[in-house]
């Protein structure tokens, strides 16, 4: 089955240990992001890669890092958490860049920083 | 920056009434594309626009797109309580030497009233 697998699906952590959100693929996409959803700020994107090796940053990459080593996978690092990435964080995939092509979205992980 | 601006936030309807939400982008866009997200769950890609002017339907789903390729429209005729979610709007921009960066709208929350 075609899909976008995020681990956890759930965390609460403290401020400033340092996590790790996996996502990863299995349809063989070139293009893969990093969002955050928050009440009435909708989908914020956080920083997305063009393929293996190419990332670049989103509307709000500060206090997030990210690697794409393989094409598969796409890991969303929080160095230091703070409480205001509490949030909802979508990865999503699409077989090349944005233009012309849907993203597939993965479950979603609730992430609680306190 | 590149802003896409969504309208309104909430919309309450009795099931049976009409829906529309609009979609606004600072800049001129390759192409648009419409997603619902259910509540609890992921964004859902649902239709994507690329010609100037044009509109396309899914069954009781009317979707347009301007002239100017700034602004695009999503009509629901006789929702159903299956049409409740989010109905986000997204365009690519571009950055650097890519339109990797993917700007969603808000959202707009459609609750359908039985």
């Amino acid at each position: 089955e075609a899909q976008v697998t995020q681990n956890p699906r759930y965390l609460i952590t403290v401020t400033g240990k340092k996590l790790t959100v996996t996502c990863s693929q299995n349809m063989n996409h070139e293009y893969m992001s990093w969002y955050r959803q928050d009440p009435g700020l909708g989908l914020r994107q956080i920083y997305y890669s063009m393929n293996v090796e190419v990332t670049d940053k989103g509307d709000v990459p500060e206090g997030y890092k990210v690697s794409r080593k393989e094409k598969r996978n796409f890991p969303l690092i929080l160095e230091s958490p703070s409480p205001n990435q509490t949030s909802l964080y979508f990865c999503a995939s699409s077989r090349q860049g944005p233009t012309y092509y849907e993203q597939y979205f993965g479950p979603g992980t609730r992430l609680t920083v306190t | 920056g590149q802003q896409v601006m969504q309208i309104p936030q909430y919309q309450h309807v009795q099931e049976g009434e009409d829906f529309t939400t609009y979609c606004n982008s600072s800049t001129t866009l390759s192409n648009i594309q419409w997603y619902k997200q259910r509540p609890g769950g992921h964004p859902v890609f649902l239709i994507q626009l690329v010609k100037s002017g044009e509109v396309k339907k899914q069954k009781r789903l009317t979707f347009q797109f301007g002239e100017a390729k700034k602004n695009s429209s999503l009509h629901i005729t006789a929702t159903q309580t299956t049409d409740v979610g989010t109905y986000f709007c997204a365009g690519p921009f571009f950055v650097g030497t890519s339109y990797g960066k993917l700007t969603f709208g808000q959202g707009t929350i459609l609750t359908v009233h039985p």
